[in-house]
């Protein structure tokens, strides 16, 4: 069974600081890895999608890594903002189609 | 053009009472699935349809819960005789493929389910 884990559970930085999320899968058999965006209250909005062939992808301020053998992906924020806090999910796709979601890291952003 | 959509955003039911969910997928997504928000157990895959058959229903806890999908677009998920514990936020997401596709899932804004 899949297990996707994100540790720590939250985590607060002051406004322009770079910072790295960590996630990490027990099941390397992957289709994609997603990490998501969810504002309190709010659906979860797609951020960045790798495919099991690639290592990263990019968009804007946003890198997100992908090593499928040792099961580890990182979302990295370059200059972090106020506007970045929220709640950041890690999701994998296997051959069943569902998605497993980690826990998630929510994220401060201090002025 | 238009996301993901879901009705009642939120919805307050007393225990044994059964409810509807709805979920208006992007148009011309072939795959929809349900997950639930929990707190503490985070996000659970409920079903998966492809088209208006439902290859996955492995998620679903018990038997209240089921789901359909009709004319390959609306899907309802229905809990019947609800109890507390299906207190949640019940989230809709659809996809162009489905299947193994390495598509991305759209989520909707989610229903927030209280049963009293």
């Amino acid at each position: 069974k899949q297990e996707v884990t994100q540790i720590p559970a939250a985590l607060s930085v002051p406004e322009g600081e770079n910072l790295v999320l960590n996630c990490s899968f027990t099941d390397s058999a992957i289709y994609n890895l997603q990490w998501f965006r969810q504002d309190p209250g709010k659906g979860l909005t797609s951020l960045l999608l790798i495919q099991s062939s690639q290592r990263e992808q990019t968009s804007g301020r946003l890198n997100a890594s992908l090593d499928k053998s040792s099961g580890r992906s990182t979302l990295y924020i370059a200059a972090s903002q106020p506007g970045d806090s929220a709640t950041y999910l890690c999701a994998v796709k296997g051959a069943n189609s569902k998605l497993t979601f980690g826990k998630g890291i929510t994220l401060s952003v201090r002025p | 053009g238009a996301g993901v959509s879901q009705s009642p955003s939120n919805k307050v039911t007393e225990k044994g009472k059964d409810v509807e969910l709805r979920c208006d997928p992007i148009s011309g997504h072939t795959a929809l699935y349900w997950y639930r928000q929990s707190l503490g157990q985070g996000l659970e895959f409920l079903i998966y349809f492809q088209g208006n058959s439902a290859p996955d229903k492995s998620g679903l806890p018990s038997d209240r819960f089921s789901a359909e999908r009709t004319g390959g677009s609306v899907s309802t998920l229905t809990i019947q005789r609800t109890q507390q514990e299906d207190s949640a936020v019940y989230l809709c997401a659809s996809s162009s493929v489905g299947g193994s596709g390495l598509d991305t899932q759209y989520f909707g804004p989610g229903t927030r389910l209280t049963v009293l």
